[in-house]
């Protein structure tokens, strides 16, 4: 247990769908991310909040909508996403020293 | 941005062996190093981390090395086991920032 918790484990979600990914932290921590990973890919960052604000936006598709209403709490809203979205969403947590990033159990995402 | 890779995508090592998973990086900027391992169906784990004015870090059966001047990153796990096989990701931080990239993965396979 990492101390940051991830809800669903599993979605499988057609591609007209609405979901939304849950992410939450109690470990004190201001950072958060969101983070794929797909098969024989290397973890790709997709968002980073600090204390609520979003410091990154790495090139994400506008289907995949982020908000951060507290530095404990980070969700991801899923919407009219492609098969190619299917992968691992990783949440993960930081402290103000930047290091020790711990991540949560992660949520598998089929879209169908 | 600069690139995390790692040498040998999968190592097989006997149960009671010592492992080395090798990491190359580029970032000459890179501040802060970490190795996560991650099992099946589960986020990475927080391994071991190391910073980039020491050299040499030690766990409970985990020693990280670092070579800046070759711009190398291995973690030693003594007499592996096999709760050990897992998929072991090196990741750099850059200049004390809040992201990290991470390399493909190594996976480990503990024989009996």
């Amino acid at each position: 247990e990492t101390g940051v918790t991830q809800t669903p484990r599993h979605l499988v979600m057609g591609m007209t769908n609405k979901k939304s990914l849950k992410c939450e932290q109690h470990l004190g921590h201001n950072a958060m991310y969101w983070y794929k990973q797909s098969a024989k890919k290397p973890l790709e960052l997709m968002f980073v909040y600090n204390f609520k604000e979003q410091t990154e936006n790495n090139s994400v598709p506008s289907r995949f909508s982020p908000e951060c209403p507290n530095s404990s709490h980070l969700f991801l809203h899923l919407h009219t996403l492609q098969p190619e979205d299917s992968a691992l969403y990783l949440c993960a947590s930081m402290g103000q020293l930047n290091t020790e990033a711990f991540f949560g159990q992660g949520t598998r995402l089929t879209v169908v | 941005g600069e690139s995390v890779g790692l040498h040998l995508p999968t190592l097989s090592v006997q149960e009671g062996d010592n492992s080395i998973i090798n990491c190359a990086y580029s970032n000459s900027a890179s501040d802060y190093f970490i190795w996560y391992k991650q099992e099946s169906g589960k986020g990475p784990q927080f391994i071991i981390d190391i910073r980039s004015n020491m050299d040499k870090r030690q766990g409970q059966r985990v020693t990280v090395l670092l070579n800046k001047t070759v711009k190398h990153l291995s973690l030693q796990i003594a007499a592996t086991q096999p709760g050990d096989s897992a998929v072991y990701f090196c990741a750099e931080r850059e200049n004390y920032g809040q992201n990290f990239v991470f390399g493909p993965g190594t996976r480990l396979s503990v024989l009996p």
